[in-house]
């Protein structure tokens, strides 16, 4: 069994305010980490595929960091909306020919105006 | 219509009834998958295939049974479910399931939401 975690596995902040959360995989056979964004009745949108130590990727407000050695990724919102309020997704890719991921619980925000 | 998308997105069955899931991607993809979210669980992987064949099937019970007839079509046969296979059924896909290297981004439609009584 492969495990992914996300932590916390919910936040609530106040818009304006800024902030992260975390992805831990494992060190090992690590290929490319993807973060997915969900919006409750929507499809998960993919915001970011990682795959070098020390890699960061920005997207408006979002951004994200990696650690393969260590095995974590962060990602932080700056500014945070109400429109932002979504579950995030990791997903850790060991580069298996089959594309296969293994997924996190997610992280839920909830941005409140 | 564009992206991935899934149909029905809500069933409700009883477990003698058979069902199908259908899914379609207008994106050019040659890899498509079945994932399952159970409640509080991660997305769990169903079924991949790859140009058409069915290459992983990740230990699903013989009442689940997929059905790829083309590279943008994706079905998935339920047959006497049983209600804890209530869940939401995620279909993706992606360039070619990374038969060529690289990095291979899966894009998702929104689920079809079963409930299984």
């Amino acid at each position: 069994i492969l495990n992914v975690e996300q932590s916390p596995q919910s936040l609530h902040v106040q818009e304006g305010d800024s902030t992260n959360f975390t992805c831990s995989f494992p060190s090992s056979n690590f290929y490319a980490l993807h973060w997915y964004r969900w919006e409750t009745a929507k499809s998960p949108e993919a915001l970011f595929v990682m795959t070098l130590n020390g890699d960061e990727k920005k997207k408006g407000r979002i951004s994200a960091t990696l650690n393969t050695k260590e095995g974590y990724s962060y990602l932080y919102i700056k500014g945070s909306q109400p429109e932002d309020s979504a579950t995030y997704l990791c997903a850790y890719d060991r580069g298996s020919t089959l594309g296969r991921l293994y997924f996190g619980r997610g992280t839920q925000l909830t941005v409140w105006p | 219509e564009t992206g991935v998308t899934q149909t029905p997105r809500h069933l409700v069955m009883g477990m003698t009834n058979k069902k199908s899931l259908k899914c379609e991607q207008h994106l050019g993809h040659n890899a498509m998958y079945w994932y399952k979210q159970s409640a509080k669980k991660p997305l769990e992987l169903m079924f991949v295939y790859n140009f058409k064949e069915q290459t992983e099937n990740n230990s699903v019970p013989s009442r689940f049974s997929p059905e790829c007839p083309n590279s943008s079509h994706l079905f998935l046969h339920l047959h006497t479910l049983q209600p804890e296979d209530s869940a939401l059924y995620l279909c993706a896909s992606s360039q070619e399931g990374r038969l060529a290297g690289g990095v291979d981004t899966q894009y998702f439609g929104p689920g079809t939401r079963l409930t299984v009584l």
